[in-house]
Protein backbone atom coordinates (compact mmCIF):
# COMPACT_ATOMS: atom_id res chain seq x y z
CA UNK A 1 0.00 0.00 0.00
CA UNK A 2 1.36 3.67 -0.93
CA UNK A 3 1.81 5.87 1.93
CA UNK A 4 1.21 9.64 2.02
CA UNK A 5 2.87 11.84 4.50
CA UNK A 6 2.58 15.30 4.56
CA UNK A 7 4.05 18.38 5.79
CA UNK A 8 3.68 20.21 7.90
CA UNK A 9 0.79 18.91 10.26
CA UNK A 10 0.22 22.66 11.03
CA UNK A 11 0.77 25.74 9.14
CA UNK A 12 0.68 29.37 10.20
CA UNK A 13 0.23 31.75 7.29
CA UNK A 14 -0.90 35.18 7.28
CA UNK A 15 -3.82 36.65 5.04
CA UNK A 16 -2.69 37.89 1.72
CA UNK A 17 0.65 35.83 2.26
CA UNK A 18 1.80 32.36 0.49
CA UNK A 19 1.04 29.13 1.45
CA UNK A 20 3.25 26.11 0.63
CA UNK A 21 2.07 22.72 1.48
CA UNK A 22 3.92 19.59 0.63
CA UNK A 23 3.11 15.46 0.13
CA UNK A 24 5.45 12.78 -0.33
CA UNK A 25 4.46 9.38 -2.19
CA UNK A 26 6.02 6.24 -0.29
CA UNK A 27 6.40 4.96 -3.77
CA UNK A 28 6.23 6.78 -7.43
CA UNK A 29 2.04 7.83 -8.37
CA UNK A 30 3.42 9.60 -11.43
CA UNK A 31 0.98 12.68 -11.45
CA UNK A 32 -1.71 10.63 -9.89
CA UNK A 33 -2.43 13.10 -7.07
CA UNK A 34 -5.63 14.92 -5.48
CA UNK A 35 -5.85 17.67 -3.12
CA UNK A 36 -8.60 18.54 -1.24
CA UNK A 37 -10.06 21.35 1.12
CA UNK A 38 -12.01 20.18 3.90
CA UNK A 39 -13.78 22.82 6.43
CA UNK A 40 -15.27 22.28 9.54
CA UNK A 41 -18.37 19.98 9.58
CA UNK A 42 -18.33 20.03 5.30
CA UNK A 43 -16.92 16.89 3.47
CA UNK A 44 -13.70 17.35 1.72
CA UNK A 45 -13.80 19.32 -1.94
CA UNK A 46 -11.78 18.29 -4.38
CA UNK A 47 -9.29 21.39 -5.73
CA UNK A 48 -6.53 20.25 -7.63
CA UNK A 49 -6.22 16.27 -9.43
CA UNK A 50 -3.26 15.60 -11.68
CA UNK A 51 -1.22 16.76 -9.69
CA UNK A 52 -1.95 20.48 -11.19
CA UNK A 53 -4.96 20.76 -12.62
CA UNK A 54 -7.57 22.72 -11.05
CA UNK A 55 -10.85 21.19 -10.73
CA UNK A 56 -14.23 23.00 -11.26
CA UNK A 57 -14.47 26.30 -10.10
CA UNK A 58 -11.51 26.67 -7.97
CA UNK A 59 -9.77 30.18 -7.98
CA UNK A 60 -6.50 30.73 -10.04
CA UNK A 61 -5.02 31.07 -6.40
CA UNK A 62 -4.55 27.42 -6.00
CA UNK A 63 -1.93 25.27 -7.77
CA UNK A 64 -0.10 22.36 -7.82
CA UNK A 65 3.36 20.84 -8.69
CA UNK A 66 4.73 17.59 -8.46
CA UNK A 67 5.59 14.27 -9.95
CA UNK A 68 6.58 11.03 -8.62
CA UNK A 69 6.61 11.33 -5.43
CA UNK A 70 6.77 14.72 -4.46
CA UNK A 71 4.15 17.07 -4.74
CA UNK A 72 3.17 20.63 -3.23
CA UNK A 73 -0.18 22.70 -3.56
CA UNK A 74 0.80 26.38 -3.04
CA UNK A 75 -1.87 29.24 -2.46
CA UNK A 76 -0.50 31.93 -3.53
CA UNK A 77 -2.08 34.91 -1.45
CA UNK A 78 -4.52 33.38 1.42
CA UNK A 79 -8.05 34.70 1.56
CA UNK A 80 -10.12 34.14 4.83
CA UNK A 81 -11.79 31.29 3.89
CA UNK A 82 -8.79 29.16 2.51
CA UNK A 83 -7.92 28.67 6.42
CA UNK A 84 -8.74 24.92 6.60
CA UNK A 85 -7.60 21.46 6.11
CA UNK A 86 -5.64 20.04 3.13
CA UNK A 87 -5.48 16.71 2.24
CA UNK A 88 -3.30 15.08 -0.85
CA UNK A 89 -4.52 11.50 -2.17
CA UNK A 90 -3.21 9.11 -4.88
CA UNK A 91 -5.14 7.19 -7.11
CA UNK A 92 -2.33 5.56 -9.00
CA UNK A 93 -2.11 1.85 -8.72
CA UNK A 94 -4.53 -0.49 -9.61
CA UNK A 95 -6.60 -1.55 -7.67
CA UNK A 96 -7.36 0.31 -5.01
CA UNK A 97 -6.45 1.08 -1.72
CA UNK A 98 -6.17 5.17 -3.13
CA UNK A 99 -4.68 6.28 -0.09
CA UNK A 100 -4.88 9.60 1.31
CA UNK A 101 -2.30 11.72 3.56
CA UNK A 102 -2.92 12.74 6.81
CA UNK A 103 -3.87 16.49 6.20
CA UNK A 104 -2.36 19.58 6.61
CA UNK A 105 -3.81 22.42 8.88
CA UNK A 106 -3.62 25.80 7.80
CA UNK A 107 -4.47 28.24 9.98
CA UNK A 108 -4.66 32.08 11.09
CA UNK A 109 -1.14 33.61 11.75
CA UNK B 1 -25.71 18.31 -11.35
CA UNK B 2 -24.32 15.50 -9.27
CA UNK B 3 -25.64 14.92 -5.66
CA UNK B 4 -24.85 12.52 -3.08
CA UNK B 5 -26.56 11.36 0.08
CA UNK B 6 -25.54 9.09 2.64
CA UNK B 7 -28.33 7.21 4.93
CA UNK B 8 -28.40 4.83 7.56
CA UNK B 9 -28.14 4.37 11.35
CA UNK B 10 -26.42 7.49 13.99
CA UNK B 11 -25.60 4.77 16.37
CA UNK B 12 -24.98 0.86 16.65
CA UNK B 13 -23.62 -1.25 19.27
CA UNK B 14 -20.57 -2.93 19.17
CA UNK B 15 -20.32 -6.36 17.15
CA UNK B 16 -23.31 -5.29 15.38
CA UNK B 17 -23.55 -4.92 11.40
CA UNK B 18 -23.49 -1.25 9.99
CA UNK B 19 -25.42 -0.74 6.72
CA UNK B 20 -25.33 2.45 5.03
CA UNK B 21 -27.10 3.63 1.92
CA UNK B 22 -25.78 6.09 -0.61
CA UNK B 23 -28.39 8.03 -2.84
CA UNK B 24 -27.25 9.89 -6.02
CA UNK B 25 -28.39 11.51 -8.90
CA UNK B 26 -27.01 13.39 -11.81
CA UNK B 27 -25.05 10.25 -13.00
CA UNK B 28 -25.62 6.54 -13.49
CA UNK B 29 -23.62 3.49 -12.21
CA UNK B 30 -24.01 1.98 -15.79
CA UNK B 31 -21.94 4.53 -17.34
CA UNK B 32 -18.88 3.00 -18.95
CA UNK B 33 -15.88 4.01 -15.89
CA UNK B 34 -18.10 5.45 -13.06
CA UNK B 35 -17.76 4.74 -9.87
CA UNK B 36 -18.80 5.31 -6.30
CA UNK B 37 -16.67 4.91 -2.85
CA UNK B 38 -16.83 5.38 0.64
CA UNK B 39 -14.13 6.88 3.04
CA UNK B 40 -14.31 7.90 6.45
CA UNK B 41 -13.06 9.81 9.20
CA UNK B 42 -12.83 9.64 12.76
CA UNK B 43 -13.90 12.59 14.42
CA UNK B 44 -10.52 15.17 14.61
CA UNK B 45 -8.56 12.57 12.13
CA UNK B 46 -7.43 12.15 8.67
CA UNK B 47 -9.36 10.52 5.40
CA UNK B 48 -9.79 6.85 4.92
CA UNK B 49 -10.19 5.31 1.89
CA UNK B 50 -13.02 2.19 2.63
CA UNK B 51 -14.34 0.57 -0.71
CA UNK B 52 -14.84 1.29 -4.39
CA UNK B 53 -17.80 0.01 -6.86
CA UNK B 54 -17.63 0.47 -10.61
CA UNK B 55 -20.19 0.55 -13.11
CA UNK B 56 -19.42 -3.41 -14.13
CA UNK B 57 -19.54 -4.17 -10.69
CA UNK B 58 -15.80 -4.72 -10.17
CA UNK B 59 -15.45 -4.05 -6.12
CA UNK B 60 -12.41 -2.81 -4.58
CA UNK B 61 -11.98 -3.17 -0.70
CA UNK B 62 -9.16 -1.28 1.90
CA UNK B 63 -7.04 -3.98 3.02
CA UNK B 64 -6.70 -3.26 6.39
CA UNK B 65 -10.95 -3.92 6.47
CA UNK B 66 -11.09 -6.26 3.45
CA UNK B 67 -13.01 -9.08 5.64
CA UNK B 68 -15.68 -6.61 7.14
CA UNK B 69 -16.82 -4.50 4.31
CA UNK B 70 -19.23 -5.61 1.27
CA UNK B 71 -20.38 -3.11 -1.29
CA UNK B 72 -22.49 -3.27 -3.68
CA UNK B 73 -24.76 -1.65 -6.23
CA UNK B 74 -28.93 -1.37 -7.48
CA UNK B 75 -28.40 0.79 -11.01
CA UNK B 76 -32.27 1.47 -11.06
CA UNK B 77 -32.61 3.09 -7.82
CA UNK B 78 -29.62 4.87 -7.99
CA UNK B 79 -27.99 3.40 -4.63
CA UNK B 80 -24.97 2.16 -3.20
CA UNK B 81 -24.76 -0.08 -0.19
CA UNK B 82 -21.98 -0.26 2.02
CA UNK B 83 -21.72 -3.05 4.98
CA UNK B 84 -19.20 -3.21 7.88
CA UNK B 85 -19.56 -6.45 9.88
CA UNK B 86 -18.33 -6.41 13.46
CA UNK B 87 -18.73 -2.33 14.48
CA UNK B 88 -16.11 -1.77 17.06
CA UNK B 89 -16.34 1.99 18.85
CA UNK B 90 -12.72 2.43 16.75
CA UNK B 91 -15.43 2.41 13.94
CA UNK B 92 -16.92 5.69 15.27
CA UNK B 93 -16.54 8.24 11.98
CA UNK B 94 -18.45 10.07 9.66
CA UNK B 95 -19.16 8.07 6.52
CA UNK B 96 -18.83 9.81 3.10
CA UNK B 97 -19.67 8.38 -0.35
CA UNK B 98 -18.51 9.79 -3.15
CA UNK B 99 -18.75 10.21 -6.64
CA UNK B 100 -15.09 8.39 -9.14
CA UNK B 101 -15.92 9.19 -13.04
CA UNK B 102 -13.14 7.24 -14.12
CA UNK B 103 -10.55 4.71 -12.23
CA UNK B 104 -7.93 7.24 -12.55
CA UNK B 105 -9.72 10.27 -10.96
CA UNK B 106 -9.96 11.08 -8.30
CA UNK B 107 -13.12 11.65 -5.52
CA UNK B 108 -14.89 14.90 -6.91
CA UNK B 109 -18.40 14.77 -6.13
CA UNK B 110 -19.25 14.02 -2.39
CA UNK B 111 -22.15 13.39 -0.15
CA UNK B 112 -22.36 15.38 3.09
CA UNK B 113 -21.20 12.50 5.08
CA UNK B 114 -23.34 10.60 7.68
CA UNK B 115 -21.60 10.74 11.90
CA UNK B 116 -22.17 6.94 13.15
CA UNK B 117 -21.36 6.32 16.85
CA UNK B 118 -20.94 2.39 17.60
CA UNK B 119 -21.11 2.55 21.36
CA UNK B 120 -23.13 0.62 23.80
Amino acid sequence: EIVMTQSPATLSVSPGERATLSCRASQSVSSNLAWYQQKPGQAPRLLIYGASTRATGIPARFSGSGSGTEFTLTISSLQSEDFAVYYCQQYNNWPPPYTFGQGTKLEIK
Amino acid sequence: QITLKESGPTLVKPTQTLTLTCTFSGFSLSTSGVGVGWIRQPPGKALEWLALIYWNDDKRYSPSLKSRLTITKDTSKNQVVLTMTNMDPVDTATYYCAHQRAAAFPFDYWGQGTLVTVSS
